[in-house]
């Protein structure tokens, strides 16, 4: 598989937890969030976005929050899955035509 | 609908060499990307076309050349390979530029020997 998990921060939980997936960012004017799984071998896969007008926004399983006041985003995933280890990967749109890419945490689920 | 293809996902070369990296999308999409992944360095934007007939450079494009073809797709030349150049390359492509969901190829893992 790829070995893109190299050198990543990585977080450990076991199956059922919930997993908490933080992601600094940098630029205030950034007015758009998203983020990405990427399994092994594979492309990224959009999870969920959110826009700077919101705070919360939820999805199956997933919620990511936005603290514009410390430029944090996080991702939230209830009950964690062994098929939800994967790295994943925040980005920002800061007003221009393209995102920017974090560089990306892995989680390893235990069953 | 298939979304995003890359051909081909394998490619070995030589230091000099040249190839094109292909990529095409069947969602009617404007907006295309090709990016590179490193161990470590998250997706680095190479070139963009925010529209068919328009391209642009992006944080990572010595070494690279593109063609947006036509709307469906959009290649990557490495004229004069460099072991540097050595990655796994994405193309992606959104509705639109900017805040939309960009919608991944499955890679091309290239070695530049």
């Amino acid at each position: 598989g790829e070995s893109v998990g190299l050198h990543l921060p990585t977080l450990s939980v076991q199956e059922g937890d919930n997993s908490i997936i933080n992601c600094a960012y940098s630029n205030s004017a950034s007015d758009y969030f998203i983020w990405y799984k990427q399994e092994s071998g594979k492309g990224p896969q959009f999870i969920i976005d959110i826009r700077s007008n919101m705070d919360k926004r939820q999805g199956q399983r997933v919620t990511v929050l936005l603290n514009k006041t410390v430029k944090h985003l996080s991702l939230q995933i209830a009950a964690t899955q062994p098929g939800d280890s994967a790295v994943y990967f925040c980005a920002e749109n800061s007003g221009y035509s393209t995102l920017t890419f974090g560089k990306g945490t892995m989680l390893l689920v235990s069953p | 609908n298939a979304g995003v293809t890359q051909t081909p996902k394998f490619q070995v070369l030589k230091t000099g060499q040249s190839m094109t990296l292909q990529c095409a999308q069947d969602m009617n999409h404007n907006s295309m990307y090709w990016y590179r992944q490193d161990p470590g360095m998250g997706l680095r934007l190479i070139y963009y076309s925010a529209s068919e007939g328009t391209t642009d450079k992006g944080e990572v494009p010595n070494g690279y050349n593109v063609s947006r073809l036509n709307k469906r797709e959009f290649s990557l030349r490495l004229e004069s390979a460099a072991p540097s150049q050595t990655s796994v390359y994405f193309c992606a492509s959104s509705r639109t530029s900017g805040i939309n969901e960009q919608f991944f190829g499955p890679g091309t893992r290239l070695t530049v020997l």
